[in-house]
């Protein structure tokens, strides 16, 4: 089964530039989207297909993916964008979640 | 406003059965495919089913593979997860989730996401 990895936990100082990894073989092919998820919160989509923003999403939120890895940058890193951070794509009809990444704002 | 209410959420005893709820509102439910996707307690997001905006299609997580069935009215604009067999590995918050679009799965390249997701209803299986 694929697998997507994510560093378990990272930190950032306010308004400086986060940049949170996942990982998964050849993950430049597939299609890459990315939830936040506050404690006792529901996730919420911020970035869909690679690179784009949901409507009410801030630009401070931006993707990218090529070769083996994925990334979600969150500049200017703000006290509210702390939370876990989920990569999700598809692999043979199956739904597949990273494990997901613990952003700490300092 | 696009709104997700589930229901249903309980605690079972091993072997025992649940049906949970998800009322949707603030959109046309007949247009697009939803999901359910659970969460163990301190532990990450898991995708357990999907189903097409018909309900010709379903698809599900490798885990709860003849266990579990998902299905939806559209008339009542609700999506269901019928549980059974359950174990103590099920034991989670349960996430309905509107996709994207209308089939649940890829088509011609293009993955769904969810857009939406609703607070949850926690499943507790335990003797």
């Amino acid at each position: 089964s694929y697998e997507l990895t994510q560093p378990l936990s990272m930190s950032v100082a306010l308004g400086q530039t986060a940049r949170i990894t996942c990982g998964g073989n050849n993950i430049g092919s597939k299609s890459v989207h990315w939830y936040q998820q506050k404690p006792g919160q529901a996730p919420v989509l911020v970035i869909y297909r690679d690179s784009n923003r949901p409507s009410g999403i801030p630009e401070r939120f931006s993707g990218s993916n090529s070769g083996n890895t994925a990334t979600l940058t969150i500049s200017r890193a703000q006290a509210g964008d702390e939370a876990d951070y989920y990569c999700q794509v598809w692999d043979s009809s199956t739904g597949v979640f990273g494990g997901g990444t613990k952003l700490t704002v300092l | 406003e696009v709104q997700l209410l589930e229901s249903g959420g309980d605690l079972v005893q091993p072997g025992g059965s649940l049906r949970l709820s998800c009322a949707a509102s603030g959109f046309t439910f007949s247009n697009y495919a939803m999901s359910w996707v659970r969460q163990a307690p301190g532990k990450g997001l898991e995708w357990v089913s999907g189903i097409s905006r018909s309900g010709g299609s379903t698809l599900y997580a490798d885990s709860v593979k003849g266990r579990f069935t998902i299905s939806r009215d559209n008339s009542r604009n609700t999506l269901y997860l019928q549980m059974n067999s359950l174990r103590a590995e099920d034991t989670a918050v349960y996430y309905c989730a509107k996709d994207n679009g209308p089939w649940g799965y890829c088509t011609n390249g293009v993955c769904p996401w969810w857009d939406y997701w609703g607070q949850g209803t926690l499943v507790t299986v335990s003797s």
